[in-house]
């Protein structure tokens, strides 16, 4: 087990549904952050979380919203979702809370593979 | 904007050789860290290795270690006596922005190790 735990694994949904990813971490971390990872594509960063607050929100449509009610757990919530939004959603989180502390290494989670019809 | 190039987007070789994965970089930053991720089947995405732009010595973890050329700006990943779980999509990574642990990404290198 690595740590971050997401869930589902494999979600399908239409374009109408409403959907929430969930990531989960027991490592004391005070940074979550969510990445889509897409075909052929760069990891894009979606949003990271800090101390519960949002310090990025890198441009995201708000179709998907984040929520982080304390420091472990951090969500995704998805509704009315393109198919172009298929993608492999992943969750990170750090040991940094906002200031400097040198490269903290990110552990990942495994990811929920989204696909939307 | 920093951007991060992977120039090989697939690779195989055959077990027990060695193998390189090549990375470039383009910043104007000059305190930064580099990370090579790798990513098996299970999705799972796991450093390998890091480095970071101060120190001149090249990192190294067990098989695998980096070339890092800053005035190239090239992050090369070495791996040695390569093995079946080496099997994996590999991704180059940069850090400037300390704190907040905002990485950019290349668009990643499938390896592929042939028993």
């Amino acid at each position: 087990e690595t740590g971050v735990t997401q869930t589902p694994r494999h979600l399908v949904m239409g374009m109408t549904n409403k959907k929430s990813l969930k990531c989960e971490q027991h490592l004391g971390h005070n940074a979550m952050y969510w990445y889509k990872q897409s075909a052929k594509k760069p990891l894009e960063l979606m949003f990271v979380y800090s101390l519960e607050e949002r310090v990025e929100n890198n441009s995201v449509p708000s179709r998907f919203s984040p929520e982080c009610p304390n420091s472990s757990h951090l969500f995704l919530h998805l509704h009315t979702l393109q198919p172009e939004d298929s993608a492999l959603y992943l969750c990170a989180s750090s040991p940094s809370g906002g200031t400097y502390s040198g490269a903290n290494v990110l552990t990942f989670g495994a990811g929920s593979r989204l696909t939307v019809l | 904007a920093q951007t991060v190039t992977q120039s090989q987007p697939e690779m195989s070789v055959q077990e027990a050789e060695t193998v390189t994965l090549s990375c470039t970089y383009d910043t104007s930053e000059n305190n930064y860290y580099l990370f090579w991720y790798k990513q098996p089947p299970s999705r799972q995405m796991i450093l390998v290795i890091r480095q970071e732009a101060y120190k001149q010595q090249n990192a190294t973890e067990n098989r695998f270690s980096v070339n890092f050329q800053k005035a190239a700006k090239s992050f090369s990943l070495k791996i040695s006596d390569s093995q079946l779980g080496d099997t994996a999509m590999y991704f180059c990574a940069f850090l400037y922005n300390f704190g907040n642990e905002k990485l950019t990404f290349g668009t990643g290198t499938r390896l592929t190790i042939i028993p």
